[in-house]
């Protein structure tokens, strides 16, 4: 029983395409971020949203949004990919000083 | 700018030894720290944590050190063992109440245990 899935796990697509990445947690969490590792292997926050309340880092292009349907779900929504794009994303939510992570999933633009 | 440093990529020791994985942290604000281990292909997992008001956190095989005054910690394994092999990530926050601060995270060190 997973506590934070994201699907897809794996995702190829074209340069300039839209794509989605969903995430859903069941943890009863009121915290949720999208963070990305990108080649270097950084693990970097892009988003954080808790309570309606949306963060964003500033360094996180206009093309990329997440949107929360309901307090177990975030996902992310990025348009025009560009090939900079291409990276591991991953979803997590927070219980205090914890954060649980999904699998990530892999996004390649080609 | 980073402010969470994992200085080594990599660290390989025999099974059985200790395994000491080392972090700084340039941020005074930061209150909360974390050791997070993650195989290929999955999701980070949370391993160990300690608050600033504390210098010692041990649980089980793992303890985790803070030495708030030199901004740095430390993730001892001891025994070592080979299901230990995996990417070691420090992370930090100065929100311990969960709210929508993140954790900002180390690069990750690659602990490889030899048999």
């Amino acid at each position: 029983d997973t506590a934070v899935s994201q699907t897809p796990k794996y995702l190829v697509t074209q340069m300039g395409n839209d794509k989605s990445i969903k995430c859903e947690q069941n943890l009863g969490h009121d915290t949720m971020y999208w963070y990305k590792q990108d080649s270097k292997k950084f693990l970097k926050i892009m988003f954080s949203y808790n309570n309606k309340e949306l963060i964003i880092n500033e360094t996180v292009p206009n093309r990329f949004s997440p949107k929360s349907p309901d307090k177990a779900h975030l996902n992310l929504h990025i348009n025009s990919l560009e090939l900079g794009d291409s990276a591991v994303y991953f979803c997590a939510s927070r219980h205090r000083a914890e954060a649980f992570f999904g699998q990530g999933t892999r996004l390649t633009v080609v | 700018d980073q402010q969470v440093k994992q200085n080594s990529p990599s660290l390989s020791v025999q099974e059985g030894r200790i395994s000491i994985l080392n972090c700084d942290y340039t941020n005074s604000m930061f209150d909360y720290f974390l050791w997070y281990k993650k195989y290929p292909a999955e999701g980070p997992t949370f391993l160990i944590s300690i608050s600033s008001i504390k210098d010692k956190n041990e649980d089980g095989r793992f303890t985790v050190f803070l030495n708030k005054s030199a901004k740095h910690l430390s993730l001892h394994i001891v025994p070592s063992q080979p299901g230990d092999s995996a990417v070691y990530f420090c992370a930090a926050t100065s929100d311990s109440g969960g709210g929508a601060d993140g954790l900002t995270f180390g690069k990750g060190t690659h602990l490889i245990i030899q048999p």
